[in-house]
Parts: C-alpha cells; structure tokens; sequence
C-alpha cells in the first residue's frame, strides 16, 4: 500500500518570506503526484499535478511553484509568502486513484 | 462554473437510519472518488468509481457518467460516521485534474 508522508506538520511564517512544503511517495513506482490547497473555510483546490520527474503542470495560479526533483517526491514553494497563503496543503498520489497525505498547516502573519 | 454540485450541504441521522449524499455534474465526468475528511483534515479514500456500484461495509455508492450523478449512501448510521463527506470527479479530457464538491457535513445522533 501506498504511503504519503509531507513535511512540515505545521508551519508558521512571516509574510514575505520564503516557503518549502515537501511531500514523498512510497509503494508506487511512477507515481502521478498532486499538490492542494484549503484556505480556512474555504473549498479544496488543486494547485499542481506532475506525471513524470521534471514535469510539472499547473492548475490554479496562486504565486506558488512546484517541482518534482525525484520520483517520489513533489516541492511546494515560493519565495515571498503572501497573507493569502495560508492554509492547509495537501499532497496527493497515487495513478488514477489519489491517496492524501496527512497535510501541512500553514500560518502566514 | 462549477462542475460539481453536491447535497445536501449538512445531514442530520439517528443511529440505525440512512440516506444518500449526491454529487451532480456539469459535465461527463469519467470518474468519481468519495472521499471522508479525517480528524486532522486530510482525506480518506471511500470509493474510486468508473462505472456502477460499489459496496463496502454499511456504505455503498453508484457513478452514473451518461446522467451525470453519483451517489453515496450510508445505512444503519453510526455515531463514528459523523465527518464532512465530499465526492471529487476526474474528467475524461484531464484525469490529473479532480473537481471537489463542497462537501456534506454529517451528523449522527443518538
């Protein structure tokens, strides 16, 4: 069975700074790898998917980027948080069925 | 617009009773997942569906691509089975890209 692990649990940062969420894979070879996004109150959306290393496609803009260095793991990033990051991210995997990650929690101040 | 509507947005059951959750599309969809918000706020996988039915347990849900609909019904309510329940649907064009209902909260009463 597959398995999703992200890091940080949580995080709280400063507006303007930068950000890194990281989120791995394990127990499926080539995976489809997926990153979301939940303002508090708010509907989940997808930020960002990659079928392949070095693939990234984008969903929604929301001045974030993603890269996939790896098989098995997918980045979350930018370099100038914005209030309106804040949030809880999901990471996601799997092929044509998603599994979720436990989630970040991200306080931007 | 949005592709996905779902109800009820709130569902209040007495132990021991069912009843059904609904996702319309806008579109095809060509397939649908359910899924049930943990207590942390992440998502746990119910059902992957293509076609027809599936059954686990007191659960049981039904994708229809040609009407456009799927359904998740619960019965014999649990207490344990009060959360947000939301479906999300892939369509044919892109099945990388899921589209979220926006959930049903379920309460289950003594």
């Amino acid at each position: 069975a597959q398995t999703i692990h992200q890091w940080p649990v949580a995080e709280i940062k400063a507006v303007g700074s930068p950000l890194s969420l990281g989120c791995t894979i394990k127990g499926k070879s080539s995976p489809n790898l997926y990153w979301y996004w939940q303002a508090t109150g708010g509907t989940l959306q997808q930020l960002f998917y990659s079928i392949t290393v070095g693939q990234v496609e984008s969903v929604v803009q929301l001045n974030l980027s993603a890269s996939r260095p790896k098989d098995d793991q997918f980045i979350l990033s930018t370099e100038k948080l914005l209030l309106s990051h804040s949030g809880f991210y999901l990471c996601a995997g799997g092929g044509e069925e998603q599994y979720f990650g436990p989630g970040t929690r991200l306080t931007v101040l | 617009g949005d592709q996905v509507e779902q109800s009820p947005s709130a569902l209040s059951l007495h132990e021991g009773t069912g009843s059904a959750l609904r996702c319309n599309f806008t579109t095809t969809m060509r397939a649908v997942q359910w899924f049930r918000k943990n207590s942390r706020g992440s998502l746990i996988n119910l059902f992957y569906l293509a076609s027809g039915t599936k059954e686990n347990g007191r659960l049981k849900s039904a994708f229809d691509s040609k009407e456009r609909y799927s359904t998740l019904h619960i019965r014999d309510a649990q207490l344990e089975d009060s959360g947000t329940y939301f479906c999300a649907a892939e369509r044919g064009s892109n099945y990388n890209v899921l589209y979220f209902g926006s959930g049903t909260k379920l309460t289950v009463e003594p």
